[in-house]
């Protein structure tokens, strides 16, 4: 069974970067599987932010601009995300997820448990 | 980007209904179409992906079908477990982009 655990700070500065992790445990980051950041501001709805590949691939979502960086560390079986100039429209719960290979097809099928970032002096 | 449209919005059901959701994509995505579930504090939940097929572990109460544009998740025989918010998703295209959610409530 695939778990996925964010990890990072809970509060973030106006105009900082924010850092967050994702430790992978029960399967492999370098298998063929895409490894994924998504957002959930309180109240609204999932926004996904990017996507990365063990080759260290990446797609990201242009309504971030180029803020969002996704990162993978294989040594470790984990991967990182950082978004810069944080306003408070970053203030959300904040989801690592893999969008595992079956058949073709690239699906959400493990999610972290999400964590709250806030961002506020 | 392709714009996914739920209907509707929210649902009042009763324990031992059956609710059909609607997701509609903006433009043609075969059958590269997931749905969702979650609870209030909750990280979402997989139900469905390739439009129609099961997560391993998903309850066969839940159904979906659909391909192109147009897309259905029916939940038979509700029970209390059920009553969630319920998103549709496409991984067709990148941005990769979610429905509004619908959510279910307890008549």
């Amino acid at each position: 069974q695939v778990q996925l655990q964010e990890s990072g700070p809970g509060l973030v500065n106006p105009s900082g970067t924010l850092s967050l992790t994702c430790a992978v445990s029960g399967g492999s980051i370098a298998s063929s599987d895409w490894w994924s950041w998504l957002r959930q501001p309180p109240g609204k709805g999932l926004e996904w932010i990017g996507d990365i590949y063990h080759s260290g691939s990446t797609y990201y979502n242009s309504s971030l601009g180029s803020r969002a960086t996704i990162s993978v560390d294989k040594s470790k079986n984990q991967f990182s995300l950082k978004l810069s100039s944080v306003t408070a429209a970053d203030t959300a719960v904040y989801y690592c997820a893999r969008r595992g290979a079956v058949g073709g097809h690239h699906s959400f099928d493990y999610w972290g448990q999400g964590t709250l970032v806030t961002v506020s002096s | 980007d392709i714009q996914m449209t739920q209907s509707p919005s929210s649902l009042s059901a009763s324990v031992g209904d059956r609710v059909t959701i609607t997701c509609r994509a903006s433009q043609g995505i075969s059958n590269y179409l997931a749905w969702f579930q979650q609870k209030p504090g909750k990280a979402p939940k997989s139900l469905i992906y390739a439009a129609s097929s099961l997560q391993s572990g998903v309850p066969s109460k839940f159904s979906a079908s659909g391909s192109g544009t147009d897309f259905t998740l029916t939940i038979s025989n509700l029970q209390p477990e059920d009553f969630a918010t319920y998103y549709c998703q496409q991984y067709n295209f990148y941005p990769l982009t979610f429905g509004g959610g619908t959510k279910v409530e307890i008549e």
